[in-house]
């Protein structure tokens, strides 16, 4: 079982919709990053949490350490944000180990 | 400068043939980092530098690689006898500091070896 667990894997939403992303994870972690990857593209961090939530935008990002779970949440969702969103956690800093990655598409 | 800067951004080599990757951080940014994300293979840690303490190498497929950060700032790392399965992006991240920082990645260098 990898340590690092994202779901769904692949996801279709229509614009406007609300999508969330899921990780569970299984090992102890200092930190949790959600990362943002377009096609062709670099790495974006989008948020690095380890505990509650946060907000930047349309995206909210919550975690839950007892349950060693995250979710990324896309409000009014675009085509823009169509993109690999990647879980990644922190065993020791920034010593990541990666989710397998969503890929998102979201249609107009 | 502005961001993390990579280079190459893309490398083709022959197999056998040694490569470097080149990484320049964001000034100021104490830590460093190398990942790799193989074609249809998720992203994996490779080394980790944090000022003037030792790397983590851990995250090193082989003895094959190995990587340098000169001065506290800019980052190599070489391959050495390429093998057709070191293809791959090879990406670099830096941060302030090592818990507490934010990751800025590179554009990544591409890497092929026929």
């Amino acid at each position: 079982k990898n340590e690092v667990e994202q779901s769904p894997q692949n996801l279709t939403a229509q614009e406007g919709e609300f999508i969330t992303i899921n990780c569970s994870y299984s090992v102890g972690i200092s930190a949790l990053h959600w990362l943002q990857q377009h096609p062709g593209g670099g790495i974006v961090s989008l948020f690095m949490l380890s505990s509650g939530k946060k907000k930047h935008g349309r995206l909210i990002a919550t975690i839950n350490i007892q349950e060693k779970h995250s979710s990324l949440h896309i409000t009014a969702s675009h085509p823009r944000d169509s993109a690999v969103y990647i879980c990644a956690v922190g065993k020791e800093g920034n010593k990541l180990v990666f989710g397998a990655g969503t890929i998102l598409r979201v249609k107009s | 400068g502005a961001g993390v800067s990579q280079s190459p951004s893309n490398k083709v080599t022959e197999k056998g043939k040694d490569v470097e990757l080149r990484c320049d951080p964001i000034s100021g940014h104490t830590a460093l980092y190398w990942y790799r994300q193989s074609l249809g293979q998720g992203l994996e840690f490779l080394i980790y530098f944090q000022g003037n303490s030792a790397p983590d190498k851990s995250g090193l497929p082989s003895d094959r690689f190995s990587a340098e950060r000169t001065g506290g700032s800019v980052s190599t790392l070489t391959i050495q006898r390429t093998q057709q399965e070191d293809s791959a992006v090879y990406l670099c991240a830096s941060s302030l500091a090592r818990n507490t920082g934010e990751l800025f990645f590179g554009e990544g260098s591409r890497l092929t070896v026929l």
